[in-house]
């Protein structure tokens, strides 16, 4: 277990709808990074937090967006579903930022989309 | 866009055979790091090693890096029933958000 947890596990949403996925980054953890993993494929970077404020942005469309809390924690909102966006997500914390930071993930979010 | 290609997609091997896989990246790197994932489950940290290493080991695990080539392999030796799973490369960025491989899915048979 990394200390990472995500909620909820499973999700089914209808095309259209929005959707709030919510991650409790290890403790003393300020960064945390968001993927998005289809069947079959590696993880693709949706966005980083670090302290609060956002720190880069991977190929995804406005209607991916995000918080982070100032415990840490984080959210991800996809609005407008459409069936393209069932996936894995993933939420990752880590230390600190910097490249050689080890990455700690959730079990992730498997959420699809009818 | 991924940054790095594993190879082989996938590998079936007996328990107790060793298990090597291989990981290409297309710019320079900071470090490079392997992680495993379970069955569609989050991915667990197995090792880092940095630009200026050519070798690590961590048990049963050795990765070695070669700048020149832009790859790296992982080697598990002595496999197990327990390590089947698929196995992910990822490098940092200049914004140090980690860019991912297509990961090889290692079967072990007992």
């Amino acid at each position: 277990e990394t200390g990472v947890t995500q909620s909820p596990t499973h999700l089914i949403k209808t095309r259209g709808q929005q959707v709030t996925l919510r991650c409790s980054s290890q403790s003393g953890h300020n960064t945390v990074s968001w993927y998005q993993q289809a069947l079959g494929q590696g993880p693709q970077f949706i966005f980083q937090y670090y302290r609060e404020e956002e720190n880069g942005r991977g190929n995804f469309p406005p209607r991916f967006s995000g918080l982070q809390f100032p415990n840490y924690s984080s959210e991800l909102n996809v609005n407008a579903l459409e069936l393209d966006d069932s996936a894995l997500y993933l939420c990752a914390s880590s230390l600190e930022l910097g490249r050689d930071t080890e990455a700690f993930f959730g079990q992730g979010t498997r959420l699809t989309v009818v | 866009s991924q940054q790095g290609e594993e190879d082989p997609q996938a590998l079936s091997i007996q328990e107790g055979e060793n298990a090597t896989m291989n990981c290409s990246y297309k710019t320079s790197i900071n470090n490079l790091q392997w992680y495993r994932q379970n069955s569609g489950r989050g991915l667990v940290h197995l090792i880092l090693i940095r630009s200026n290493e050519r070798e690590k080991h961590s048990g049963r695990l050795r990765v070695t890096l070669d700048t020149s080539k832009k790859s790296s392999s992982l080697l598990i030796t002595a496999s197990r029933a327990a390590d089947t799973a698929s196995y992910f490369c990822a490098t940092a960025d200049s914004n140090y958000q980690l860019i991912w491989g297509a990961g090889t899915k290692l079967i072990i048979k007992p």
